[in-house]
């Protein structure tokens, strides 16, 4: 079974600019979350999907909004990228079944985002 | 809310066991996971508690107290691939919208030397 994948790999924007990046769940995986991860404030959760709608959603401004399609693909955008928005942008898909309780949540690789 | 604590840095010899704790506070527990990443690459998971005791797995093992807000990640037998963050995450009672949200510590970096 593939893992979980996303594009691009690495991102190299300027402040101001806006970006969108890809995730593709597991196959059967039904939940989609994004994180950040940078050395200063470790990794920290922005959002999960599940069925095409926002669960829940971290701390962060509005800049940061996502989306997920009926396939469970999920994207993240960032608008009007600030110079601290460079970090390491991870997704996690798990099943989606019983609320999570027992399920683990499987990486991507991560998009690398530098913004100059 | 909660407040995940673990130390940033360890180091530890090739052969050698190393544990690495995790102090948590929490408002509502549900499961605290171990996850492991090498640089510039995604975390793995290792171990996952939800009820209090040791769990064994290979060279790995997780141990949890739930009524002291602790963990800690055993390693045995030390490899110089084990060099990596280990990352403490602790999964809250059920948030918004019936899904559990973990929150992650900052991670600590282990150095395995020979």
């Amino acid at each position: 079974k593939a893992g979980v994948t996303q594009t691009p790999r690495y991102l190299i924007k300027t402040r101001g600019q806006q970006v969108t990046l890809s995730c593709s769940p597991i196959s059967g995986h039904r939940s989609v979350s994004w994180y950040q991860q940078t050395p200063g404030q470790g990794l920290q959760f922005l959002f999960e999907y599940f069925s095409e709608t926002q669960r829940n959603k971290g701390n962060f401004p509005g800049r940061f909004s996502g989306r997920q399609f009926s396939n469970s693909r999920s994207e993240m955008n960032v608008s009007t990228l600030e110079l601290g928005d460079s970090a390491l942008y991870l997704c996690a898909s798990r099943p989606g079944t019983s609320g999570g309780f027992q399920e683990t949540q499987y990486f991507g690789p991560g998009t690398r985002l530098l913004v100059l | 809310g909660q407040n995940i604590d673990q130390p940033t840095e360890m180091t530890a010899t090739e052969g050698a066991i190393v544990q690495i704790n995790c102090t948590y506070q929490t408002s509502g527990f549900n499961g605290l996971f171990w996850y492991q990443q090498h640089a510039g690459e995604a975390p793995t998971f290792l171990s996952y508690n939800v009820l209090d005791g040791l769990e064994e797995k290979g060279r790995f093992s997780s141990f949890l107290s739930r009524s002291k807000g602790y963990s800690y990640l055993l390693l045995k037998e030390l490899q110089m691939k084990d060099s990596a963050s280990y990352l403490c995450a602790v999964r809250d009672r059920e948030a918004s919208g019936g899904s559990y949200i973990p929150t992650f510590g900052r991670g600590t970096s282990l150095i395995v030397h020979p």
